[in-house]
Formats: C-alpha cells, sequence, structure tokens
C-alpha cells in the first residue's frame, strides 16, 4: 500500500513569487493536513481538508490556502512568497478525522 | 489553549541501554488522544505510538512504551534496547477529541536523540 507522497521534493523559488505543492493521500484516506516545519516555530499546523472541506485552519496569513479534491488529493499554494517561508511543508493523511496520521516525505521549499 | 512541551532538546543512550523522553502538556479537555512521532534525518514522520486519554493502561508497542500520568498531564516515551536506528528527532503530540471528531494535532517542539554505539 502506497504511503502519503508529496511532490515535489525540492523546490526554489524568488520572493514574491507563488508556489504549488502537491499531496497524494494513502489510498482510502479522506482527510489531508498540512504542516510547517522551521526550525524556529518548530511544527505548525497550516489546515485540514476533509471531503474537499477547510475544516480546521492554523494562524496563518491568508497567502497560504488549499484545497481538496474528489479523489482527496490536497494542493496548497503560498502566494507572495517571503524568505520566513522557507520550510519543510508536511502533509499527513487520516482514514477519517478521528484517526491517526501518516505523513509524507515532505516537500522543502527554499525562498531566495 | 493547548500546549505541549519537551524539556529535553537533546538526549544520548548507548545502544541497548533505556532511556525515556518526557513529555508534559496542558489542556482542559478530557478527551484527548497522545502521541509519539519520531522523526529520522529523512524527514519521514513515523508514528511510535498512541494513547486514548480515557484509557488508564499504558500503551506499549515492542521496545516503546509510555508513562501517562492523566491528572499529571504527563506523558513520557521509554525506549528499550536501544538501537542505532532509533536515533532521530521525537515529538511529543496532542489531538483533542472534539464534537464527533478530532481537532488539529499540536506538537511539541521535538527531543533529538542520538544512540551511541
Amino acid at each position: 500500500k502506497a504511503g502519503v507522497t508529496q511532490t515535489p521534493r525540492y523546490l526554489i523559488k524568488t520572493r514574491g513569487q507563488q508556489v504549488t505543492l502537491s499531496c497524494s493521500p494513502i489510498s482510502g484516506h479522506r482527510s489531508v493536513s498540512w504542516y510547517q516545519q522551521t526550525p524556529g516555530q518548530g511544527l505548525q499546523f497550516l489546515f485540514e481538508y476533509f471531503s474537499e472541506t477547510q475544516r480546521n485552519k492554523g494562524n496563518f496569513p491568508g497567502r497560504f490556502s488549499g484545497r481538496q479534491f474528489s479523489n482527496s488529493r490536497s494542493e496548497m499554494n503560498v502566494s507572495t512568497l517571503e524568505l520566513g517561508d522557507s520550510a519543510l511543508y508536511l502533509c499527513a493523511s487520516s482514514l477519517d478525522r478521528v484517526s491517526e496520521a501518516f505523513f509524507g516525505q515532505g516537500t522543502r521549499l527554499t525562498v531566495v | 489553549a493547548q500546549t505541549v512541551t519537551q524539556s529535553q532538546p537533546e538526549m544520548s543512550v548507548q545502544e541497548a541501554e533505556t532511556v525515556t523522553l518526557s513529555c508534559t502538556y496542558d489542556t482542559s479537555e478530557s478527551d484527548y488522544y497522545l502521541f509519539w512521532y519520531k522523526q529520522p534525518p529523512s524527514r519521514q514522520m513515523i508514528l511510535v505510538i498512541r494513547q486514548e486519554a480515557y484509557k488508564q493502561q499504558n500503551a506499549t508497542e515492542n521496545r516503546f512504551s509510555v508513562n501517562f500520568q492523566k491528572a499529571a498531564k504527563s506523558f513520557s516515551l521509554k525506549i528499550s534496547d536501544s538501537q542505532l536506528g532509533d536515533a532521530a528527532m521525537y515529538f511529543c503530540a496532542y489531538r483533542r477529541r472534539w464534537k464527533t471528531s478530532y481537532d488539529k494535532v499540536i506538537f511539541g517542539p521535538g527531543t533529538s536523540l542520538s544512540v551511541i554505539p
């Protein structure tokens, strides 16, 4: 059974650009959550999607957005990138909203 | 607001020995889950063990066990017979049960565990 797949694994962008990250959950999982991991702030929750609807949102500016498709795949978008957005972005999927989360390997975003 | 604290930024253990990682959390809720996740250098976050708050019995998963003290809001992880592959960052995490589902997962700052051959 394939795990959570995040693409791309590495990304370098310039300040002011926008970026889209993709997450394919484990087959059958309907809940997808996104986290930002930085050395200074640790792991911070971005948002959670279930059945194509955002169910939970963390304390991030509106530049961070996401969506979920009917096949449960999810994308997150960051617009007007800032240097501080450089981080490892982790996606996690759950069978439903009451199960433990399984994480992907993350996308390492570097903003220069 | 719920918070998770890990007071040991770094720890080391001799191979085959036992080590205990500490975690405390703050919540006013009574129904929640606690987790320990392991993140090796590959960055893949792996669930090590989980504990339901309503269960008094401590969870065990092979060489990994927890000491869950609900009243003290403490949730420590014990790793027995430590192996080189146990070297990783360990995160304690909390997720409350909210209505019919669960809230977001809140992570502690992590403890970096080194295993000495």
